[in-house]
Formats: structure tokens, sequence, C-alpha cells
């Protein structure tokens, strides 16, 4: 029961905005998005996350749709680097906050 | 430390042996976390801490694994009579507090591999 849906995988020119969808249409309203990427073997490293309003910190933005059943992170301009799985999180409130991770999206960025 | 360091990075063991693994969290914070990711991108929540005290245990095997976060020590997660299927990375995580707005920081995991 992963809560979110991601696409497998995506491909991104370097430089360019990469967009990375997420549907969470049983989210709840107590519910945060959270986003993490993991490069190559790595532990997951945090991105960013919200709970309604759109955020942005010096990696990323999130939008999250006004109903809640959706969000997108935008690396604004994509490197190399960037490449990586990016992992959608439904953060769960009430039971231990564990996250419940899905299957995450597979960034390749493109020289 | 600023970072939530796990040892070792890697672990062979045979199958039926005991492995143990151990979790540093980040200085300060009250909620450790542990995960298992057996496939390459598939996470399961095995246990949580709240300080020395387990917060959530839904996701732990109700054999051969056990976990403790004791004062002053790293916090463990040990396997008895190990498995193949045991075979996984097993990562750590820590948070400053439980509640939902706080990001859990991850260690670098340990890999289990069992043979």
């Amino acid at each position: 029961d992963a809560k979110t849906t991601q696409p497998p995988s995506m491909d991104c020119a370097e430089g360019r905005a990469a967009n990375l969808p997420c549907n969470h249409s049983t989210i709840s309203g107590n519910e945060y998005v959270y986003w993490y990427r993991q490069i190559h073997s790595q532990g997951p490293q945090y991105i960013i996350h919200g709970l309604k309003n759109n955020e942005t910190n010096e990696m990323a933005s999130l939008i999250i749709t006004e109903d809640r059943k959706s969000s997108t992170l935008i690396l604004p301009h994509a490197t190399l680097r960037d490449t990586a799985v990016y992992y959608c999180i439904v953060r769960v409130v009430n039971t231990g906050n564990q996250f419940y991770f899905g299957t995450g999206t597979s960034l390749t960025v493109i020289p | 430390g600023e970072e939530v360091a796990q040892t070792p990075k890697h672990l062979v063991r045979g199958e039926g042996q005991k492995a143990k693994l151990y979790c540093a969290p980040i200085k300060g914070h009250s909620y450790v976390f542990w995960y298992q990711q057996v496939l390459k991108n598939e996470f399961k929540f095995l246990i949580s801490f709240q300080n020395e005290n387990v917060f959530d245990e839904t996701g732990m095997p109700k054999e051969r694994f056990s976990a403790k976060c004791l004062p002053n020590s790293p916090c463990s997660l040990e396997i008895q009579a190990t498995k193949l299927e045991d075979s996984a990375v097993y990562f750590c995580a820590s948070s400053q507090l439980g509640q939902g707005n706080q990001p859990q920081h991850f260690g670098d995991g340990t890999r289990l591999s069992i043979l």
C-alpha cells in the first residue's frame, strides 16, 4: 500500500527543468507529501516537503494541486548529478510517522 | 554527529547465522526508523523508536528480527537465524521530532548478503 503512483522513468535534457509528477489520490488532510531521491545505492536524500501550499528551497520546487490529490517536483535546471530515483512519499501522521515509499521515478539527465 | 552513521557498510553471513547492524542517529534526534530495501526500488518500514522506546513495530517480522535503542549506544537491528530472503540493504533514519512535518535523515545503509 504505497499510497503514491509515479511514472517508472523519465528523461530530461541537461539545463532544462525536470518536472516529476506524483499521484496521491487517497491522501488525508493531515498527511504531508515528501520528496526524496536515491543516487546509486546511497541512502535516500531529502529534497522537499509540503502539506497544502507550494514550497521552494535551494534544491527544488513542490507544486501541490488544490485538491491535494497530486503534486509535481520541479528541478529548475537539471544537471547530470540529478540523475537518480526520485520518491514521492506520503507521511502517515497517526501511526508512527513512517514513510510509505512508492517505486519511484528513475530520472536520467541527458547531456 | 551531523549524519546518520550506519555500520558496517557490508555484512556477509551464511544462512542460519546471526546478523547485527548498527545505527548512530544524528545528535539531538529523538526518533529512529529502520527500513529494508530488498529490490532496487522497494522500501519496507520495519520499526521506529522514540528515544529508547519502541514507537511503532508494525513492520517488524514476528520472528527472528529484533531491535533496540539504548541510551548512550548506537541503535541496533538484529536478525537471528538469517535466511536468504533477508538479503537486502537496511537503512536507518532519524528525525528530531515525530511530527509529520519533520524530515527523516537517512544513513547510507548496510548491505546484508546471506549466502
